[in-house]
Formats: C-alpha cells, structure tokens, sequence
C-alpha cells in the first residue's frame, strides 16, 4: 500500500516569486509519481508525471517537479508563478505493478497567488 | 463536446430520494472511473470499470451502484443516501486500467448535497 502527504495545505505566493509545493509517499514497491492541478469548477488535470528515466520532470504551464528516491519525495515547483496559477494541486502515486496501479491521491494544497 | 462531461454539475437530493450521475468520455479509452472528492480528504476511488467489466469496488456502500453500458459511458445511481454523502464526484477515463503510468483524464464533476 502506497500513502501520499502533502504537508501545505495552503501555500500562499506573490505573483512573479517562485513557488515549491511538497509531496511525500511512502510506499514499500516501486511507483509512479503524479502531479495534477485543479482549477476552480473544474476536474483534475496532469501538470507531469514521473514513469522512470531523468528524476527531474517538466510539465505543462511552466512546472517541474524533481523525483528523490531517498527522500522519498516529488516536489513540484515553478520559477515564477501568475495569477492563473491560483488552483489545487494534487499529488499522486501508483504501484509500478500491472494490476495494481490505483491512483493514492494527497489531500491537495491550494496555491493562492497574490498580485 | 471532447473529453470527459459530466451531467449534471450541481445536485441537490433528499435521503429518499432516487438520482443518477452521468459520465460521458469522448477520448476513445477503455477504463472509466468514480471517485469522491470531499474536503480536506484525498480523493476517494469508488470504481472501475475495464471495457465495461467492472475491475474495482472499493468498499463503497450499496446505495451507490454503478453501471458501464458501454466503454464511453459510466452511470452512478444514487439512493437512500445520507448528509455525509455531500461531496465532488469525479469521474475519469483512461487509455487502460492503470498500466505503465497511465494518465487518467478527468470530468468537471457533479457536486452533490444530500439534505
């Protein structure tokens, strides 16, 4: 079984400063490591993914999130964020296993972006 | 209309009451999910179907029944519920069950309050 924290519920940022959104798992297999946004009124969409290779993965929109297998980490981050950034953001992780790849979701943070 | 909808968006029922939750994916996949989104939890999965063969039941009370006539179309059929039932119901759809890291594409949700 695989369990995700997110320790920030809220994250609150000035636009244009940088932003990191932590993730933890906890997992006793090898997995694969999500990162979705929510906008308001709207379902989850995937920012980027890790699968396997380069431990740094970029996304859409300007995000990038670095796998730490020692850490047992993928924090999210972005260089400069904008308004339209203001969202949920969910971390998630699967078991690499076919036949067991359920989706653990984090309880999310909500990155609010200041003008 | 592309990707996943949802209908309706917002829904409002007594405890006696009967109602259904539609899904609808326009993304030519196979496996089609439920989850629960309640706050402050991590998002909660209900069922899966795998080409309309129903793959997961994850220990979700009776009153919610889902049913899969075909792989674009997922129904939650809702009855007897109860006040702690309010919540975002998402539904997804992906290429196949999990498998390699699949990415799973998800609808705007029925927001659901159970008086």
């Amino acid at each position: 079984a695989q369990s995700v924290t997110q320790l920030d519920s809220q994250v609150p940022v000035f636009e244009e400063a940088p932003v990191e959104l932590r993730c933890n798992y906890s997992s006793s297999v090898s997995v694969y490591l999500f990162w979705y946004v929510q906008y308001p009124n709207q379902g989850l969409q995937l920012l980027l993914k890790y699968l396997s290779g380069s431990t740094l993965v970029k996304g859409i929109n300007g995000f990038e999130a670095e796998f730490n297998k020692s850490q047992t980490s993928f924090h999210l981050r972005k260089p400069s964020v904008h308004i339209s950034d203001t969202a949920e953001y969910f971390c998630a992780v699967s078991d690499t296993n076919f036949g067991n790849e359920k989706l653990t979701f984090g309880t999310g943070t909500r990155l609010t972006i200041i003008p | 209309e592309t990707g996943v909808t949802q209908t309706p968006r917002h829904l409002v029922m007594g405890m006696t009451n009967k109602k259904s939750l539609k899904c609808e994916q326009h993304l030519g996949h196979n496996a089609m999910y439920w989850y629960k989104q309640s706050a402050k939890k991590p998002l909660e999965l209900m069922f899966v179907y795998n080409f309309k063969e129903q793959t997961e039941n994850n220990s979700v009370p009776s009153r919610f029944s889902p049913e899969c006539p075909n792989s674009s179309h997922l129904f939650l059929h809702l009855h007897t519920l109860q006040p702690e039932d309010s919540a975002l119901y998402l539904c997804a759809s992906s290429q196949v069950r999990g498998g390699a890291g699949e990415t799973q594409y998800f609808g705007p949700g029925t927001r659901l309050l159970v008086l």
